[in-house]
């Protein structure tokens, strides 16, 4: 089956930092990609769809200056969590849509701040 | 947003066991899509439904797409140790569109 891959699994990072998280289609093209955040113990919340070559479309209530999304080719989207604080400790998944199929999932992005 | 209500929100059960868990919405979903994720890891995909009414297995997983298509059903049969996760439903209003919705979650545990 497609194959997102994820990048790095976990980071640790100091507050006021910015980590950048890959998201990576291994055998498919990719011209949307989606941004997920999940809280302990609850479900996936869609942050933003990242679009290649044009501005990520963000949720509701999802800052766009401090989760920065770049999806600078067909088979890549990054996010950069930007100033990164305590609160944005989380667990942040990616997902992308081989053409006329469902959405597979990255192996997720443990980010701690501390 | 949408949000998927998914039940029973945890489960233990001894091996062997079947299980079952369903999922409700208040709108319509065109797809149905079951997924698993285990601790650390992505929610890897199980089950996908595509008909009003269609039942699907995959191994000891069976999900059916319910006619009204606001609600959604999975069974695993002879549990195993194995199936230990987090099940996800998630309603889908066109394949391959980002409006994935979310159920809540039911979280299975396995005692051997």
């Amino acid at each position: 089956g497609a194959v997102v891959s994820q990048h790095p699994s976990r980071v640790i990072c100091k507050s006021g930092t910015s980590v950048k998280i890959e998201c990576r289609s291994l055998d498919f093209q990719a011209t949307t990609m989606f941004w997920y955040r999940q809280f302990p113990k609850k479900s996936l919340m869609l942050m933003a769809t990242s679009n290649e070559g044009s501005k990520a479309t963000y949720e509701q209530g999802v800052e766009k200056d401090k989760f920065l999304i770049n999806h600078a080719s067909l088979t890549l989207s990054t996010l950069t969590v930007t100033s990164a604080h305590p609160e944005d400790s989380s667990f942040y998944i990616c997902s992308a849509n081989k053409q006329g199929t469902e959405a597979f999932f990255g192996q997720g992005t443990r980010l701690t701040v501390v | 947003g949408q949000q998927l209500n998914q039940s029973p929100q945890s489960m233990f059960i001894q091996e062997g066991e079947d299980v079952s868990m369903n999922c409700t919405s208040s709108s319509i979903f065109n797809t149905w899509l079951w997924y698993k994720q285990e601790p650390g890891e992505g929610p890897v995909l199980l089950i996908a439904l595509y008909k009003a009414g269609e039942l699907t297995s995959n191994g000891r997983l069976t999900a059916q797409f319910g006619i009204t298509r606001k609600d959604s059903f999975l069974n695993i049969s002879a549990s195993i140790p194995s199936d230990v996760g987090i099940y996800f439903c998630a309603g889908q209003r066109a394949t391959g569109a980002n409006n994935l919705f979310f159920g809540t979650g039911t979280r299975l545990t396995v005692i051997p």
